[in-house]
């Protein structure tokens, strides 16, 4: 069966920490992986993964897939209060255009 | 990326009636997709919406209790059928853009609670 295992669930730090956060996968068909941050209802995107080893930038926050390993990490450093989310690791499978099958998130907690 | 809206935005419902929830883009996309979300849990596909064609359901959804519409390509709606308070959650409708693989960008989603 397809999955996708998030960890840590939950993680509480203090402003300008650095945190890491993991997923790891077991699915067939793989085509890309995809984090996001949810505040409210709607995920945010954040990154899309296709290839191994190439690290992805974004002001703070940083990702990279390992597909050898079946993994990922979103690294976050100089976290603020405003970092505080669940974030979510997704695998995208299939055909054409692909579905989704997300993780049950980390819910980070960024304390002042 | 995309803008997409949803409406509503949230609603209270009693059982057994039904609710239609509304997708816009504002570009054209060749698949949209709905999820649930239900209480403290992360987001399940309902079904991918085509144009032209049936909805594709995944397991453990059908068509019955899920009907989805795509007119054409910039809107969709999902309705709750004979909801029952097991329905309450957070729906989403998205939309996917790229090559080789797609980025899947998210509505703000319809908080539903059925009592």
């Amino acid at each position: 069966e397809d999955k996708v295992v998030q960890s840590p669930l939950s993680l509480v730090v203090h402003e300008g920490d650095t945190v890491t956060l993991n997923c790891s996968y077991e699915v067939t068909n793989f085509r890309s992986l995809l984090w996001y941050k949810q505040e409210k209802k709607a995920p945010t995107f954040l990154f899309m993964l296709t290839s191994s080893g190439i690290e992805k930038k974004s002001g703070r926050l940083s990702s990279i897939l390992d597909k050898k390993e079946l993994f990922s990490i979103l690294n976050i450093t100089a976290t603020q209060t405003g970092d505080s989310a669940v974030y979510l690791c997704a695998v995208q499978y299939g055909g054409s255009q692909g579905n989704l099958i997300f993780g049950k998130g980390t819910k980070l907690s960024v304390k002042p | 990326s995309a803008v997409i809206s949803q409406k509503p935005s949230r609603d209270i419902c009693q059982r057994g009636t039904s609710l239609t929830i509304q997708c816009q883009v504002d570009s054209q996309v060749t698949m949209m997709f709905w999820y649930r979300q239900q209480p403290g849990q992360s987001l399940t596909l309902i079904a991918t919406a085509n144009q032209g064609s049936e909805a594709t359901y995944e397991s453990g959804f059908v068509i019955d209790k899920f009907p989805i519409s795509r007119p054409n390509l910039t809107f969709s709606t999902l309705t709750v059928s004979n909801m029952s308070p097991e329905d309450s959650s957070i729906y989403l409708c998205s939309v996917s853009f790229g090559q080789g693989g797609y980025e899947q960008y998210f509505g703000p989603g319809t908080r539903l609670t059925v009592t």
